[in-house]
């Protein structure tokens, strides 16, 4: 069974620092992967999404991910967080089937102090 | 524009009572779901809908049914409320494997 796991479930860093939140995920075949944010009191938006091409994937607000297949890791990076950036993160994958079905990690937590 | 938007935004009630819980999308997408988030922030799929037709059923007890009068419709009625019930419930859309989730309706049940 597919299953995603999320290193780091609490982290605190401080305005401008450098983020970079792990994800791996179990599965052997072609996987589509994507970073979804949950700011508070939001919904769940698409960050950015890996489905084939160039591993390193750039989505809004200065977020990128590298897919490294080899490792089954698809970790979220940011050269230089802002307070505005405090959210749950959440990766996420899918068969490579094009559904819906998607296989959550269980969240990290981000805190950045002003 | 609200692409996906589900009601209630939150729902109180009792054990043992009946509720449901309402979503539209016009994104024009074929496929609706049900997600379930756990108060450990756990995302899990619950169900799944194309064109009104259900494709996913993720082991969720049978006093969950969800309702699909027409493509842009996915509604939730949830049968005799359990404790363990309480948690956020958000509807999405997708198409090519991208989801359009709602804001959520978090229910809690006392």
């Amino acid at each position: 069974a597919q299953s995603v796991s999320q290193h780091n479930h609490h982290v605190i860093l401080s305005e401008a620092a450098s983020l970079e939140l792990g994800c791996n995920y179990s599965y052997g075949g072609t996987v589509n992967l994507f970073w979804y944010v949950q700011y508070p009191g939001q919904h769940l938006q698409l960050l950015l999404k890996y489905f084939s091409g160039d591993p390193l994937v750039k989505g809004i607000k200065g977020f990128e991910a590298e897919f490294i297949k080899s490792k089954f890791s698809f970790n979220l990076r940011k050269p230089s967080v802002q307070w505005s950036d405090t959210a749950e993160y959440f990766c996420a994958v899918n068969a490579g089937s094009n559904t819906g079905k998607l296989i959550f990690g269980q969240g990290t937590t981000l805190q950045v102090k002003p | 524009d609200t692409a996906v938007s589900q009601t209630p935004k939150y729902l109180v009630t009792q054990m043992g009572n009946d509720k449901s819980i309402k979503c539209e999308q016009n994104l024009g997408h074929d496929t609706m779901y049900w997600y379930k988030q756990d108060s450990k922030k756990f995302l899990k799929i619950m169900f799944s809908y194309n064109n009104k037709e259900l494709i996913i059923n993720e082991t969720v007890p049978n006093r969950f049914s969800p309702k699909s009068p027409d493509k842009a419709h996915l509604n939730l009625h949830i049968n005799s409320l359990e404790l363990g019930d309480s948690a956020v419930y958000f509807c999405a859309s997708s198409i090519t494997g991208r989801l359009f989730f709602g804001s959520g309706t978090q229910l809690s049940v006392l």
